[in-house]
């Protein structure tokens, strides 16, 4: 595709909830990146992928936050038992060569999510 | 992880040149510093990267002194649209790459003022 793409572009939810947060990167991006972006705040990283391995997953914020990534191309974020601080607009970007090499992120429009 | 200091916010008028400086005291001999750009309700954009002295394209230049432990990002004759959260990175362009350009911080808004 021309660009990242992240779906859905909106979300709302209940408290206690499951969620999918999806992302395709740019045909050909090795790596992949997740953040998380609260209101008025800056972007908080959460984990990349470098092919279909996630070398450091300390950014996740709690054990309910998981991630993967397959066949090289589209990772999906799950939260689990949702919680309302885990409102945020969830942002997914992708690089040529990852953390080494040329590592220009290209951002996806990202993921809105509300936990009521 | 080298650590990078901006400005929170910063006010200008159309036509001016602004100049925004991000304090990188720690910055490591591999790291590269990155600017990007973010528009309200859309992901950051990639403006501009160096390593050394000073780069230019179209949208910007990035003024890098001697010691390295800062930079400035130049945007000439602002407009209205150049309204924007503007981030600093530090980050390792070499094989093994480190975690300084996922780092993006709490940038600086810039308002461009009619």
């Amino acid at each position: 595709g021309a660009g990242v793409s992240q779906s859905p572009s909106n979300k709302v939810t209940e408290k206690g909830k499951d969620v999918e947060l999806r992302c395709d990167p740019i045909s050909g991006h090795t790596a992949l990146y997740w953040y998380r972006q609260s209101l008025g705040q800056g972007l908080e990283f959460l984990i990349y992928f470098q092919g279909n391995s996630a070398p450091d997953k300390s950014g996740l914020p709690s054990d309910r936050f998981s991630a993967e990534r397959t066949g090289g191309s589209v990772s999906t974020l799950t939260i689990q038992r949702t919680q309302q601080e885990d409102s945020a607009v969830y942002l997914c970007a992708s690089s040529l060569g990852g953390l080494a090499g040329d590592n220009e992120q290209f951002f996806g429009p990202g993921t809105r999510l509300t936990v009521l | 992880l080298a650590k990078t200091t901006q400005p929170i916010s910063m006010d200008s008028y159309e036509g001016q040149e602004v100049n925004i400086t991000c304090s990188h005291n720690n910055i490591a001999t591999n790291d590269y510093i990155t600017w990007y750009q973010q528009f309200p309700s859309q992901g950051p954009r990639f403006i501009i990267q160096g390593y050394k002295t000073k780069v230019t394209n179209e949208v910007a230049s990035l003024f890098i002194p001697a010691d390295r432990k800062s930079s400035t990002l130049s945007l000439p004759r602002v407009s209205l649209s150049d309204t924007a959260v503007y981030y600093c990175l530090v980050g390792d362009r070499n094989y093994g790459g480190s975690q300084g350009n996922l780092i993006f911080g709490k940038g600086t808004k810039l308002s461009v003022k009619p």
